[in-house]
């Protein structure tokens, strides 16, 4: 079945790295997705990784992928205060149109 | 480029009512999604359009919920009668094609938080 797990919470000084980390269920999943979500926000799209990929870099965000544990992470550089927020890990499973699959979400909160 | 809009941003109303939330998509998104997200946990898709035809509504409880998309534009979810545990907040996103952008990046609107008393 499908299934994305997060751990609920992280917490760490500003300045830090942080590392988010998501396990799925589904091995046809095709992209996978982080989205952070900030209080009475949407949802922002803040990267993105195929399923072929092993890391992807985007400024301060890593993400890594094990395919073969079904693992995802999000590390956060020098993380700032204005990075607290939900993140949340979706895949997209394959020859399902569109659909994403949420994990419940991390809440990472950064102490000054 | 504006976002994905959405009205009303919150509405409370009691259980057995009806009520009707609006969205309108980036200019240029043929496809259009509606996800129900309750408190502490990540977003639920209810629905999918593609330009004005259901792609995906297997998780629409259809003997309340009801959505249209007249024109492919701007879509309209109802919800008829409303119980307790429809109090959540409804996400509407936008992508373009599907089988253009293979890597099906949606884009979210603030959501209109429901609360049903």
């Amino acid at each position: 079945g499908e299934d994305v797990e997060q751990s609920l919470f992280l917490s760490v000084r500003e300045g830090d790295s942080s590392v988010i980390n998501c396990t799925y269920t589904d091995s046809s999943s095709t992209y996978l997705y982080w989205y952070k979500q900030e209080p009475g926000a949407g949802l922002q799209l803040l990267t993105y990784i195929f399923s072929n990929m092993d890391m992807k870099q985007d400024q301060r965000l890593t993400v890594l992928l094990n395919k073969k544990d079904k693992h995802l992470s999000l590390r956060i550089a020098d993380t700032q205060t204005g990075d607290s927020a939900i993140y949340f890990c979706a895949e997209r499973i394959y020859n399902q149109g569109g659909k994403l699959i949420f994990g419940q979400g991390t809440e990472l909160s950064v102490k000054p | 480029e504006a976002g994905v809009a959405q009205s009303p941003r919150y509405k409370i109303i009691e259980k057995r009512q009806s009520v009707a939330f609006w969205c309108n998509p980036i200019s240029g998104h043929a496809t259009l999604y509606w996800y129900q997200q309750i408190l502490g946990q990540g977003p639920k898709l209810l629905i999918q359009f593609q330009n004005n035809g259901v792609v995906d509504d297997s998780q629409l409880p259809k003997d309340r919920f009801s959505a249209e998309r007249l024109k492919g534009v701007d879509s309209t979810l109802k919800i008829q009668p409303a119980k307790l545990e429809d109090s959540a907040v409804y996400l509407c996103a936008s992508s373009l094609l599907t089988y253009r952008v293979r890597s099906y990046e949606q884009y979210f609107g603030p959501g209109t938080r429901l609360t049903v008393t």
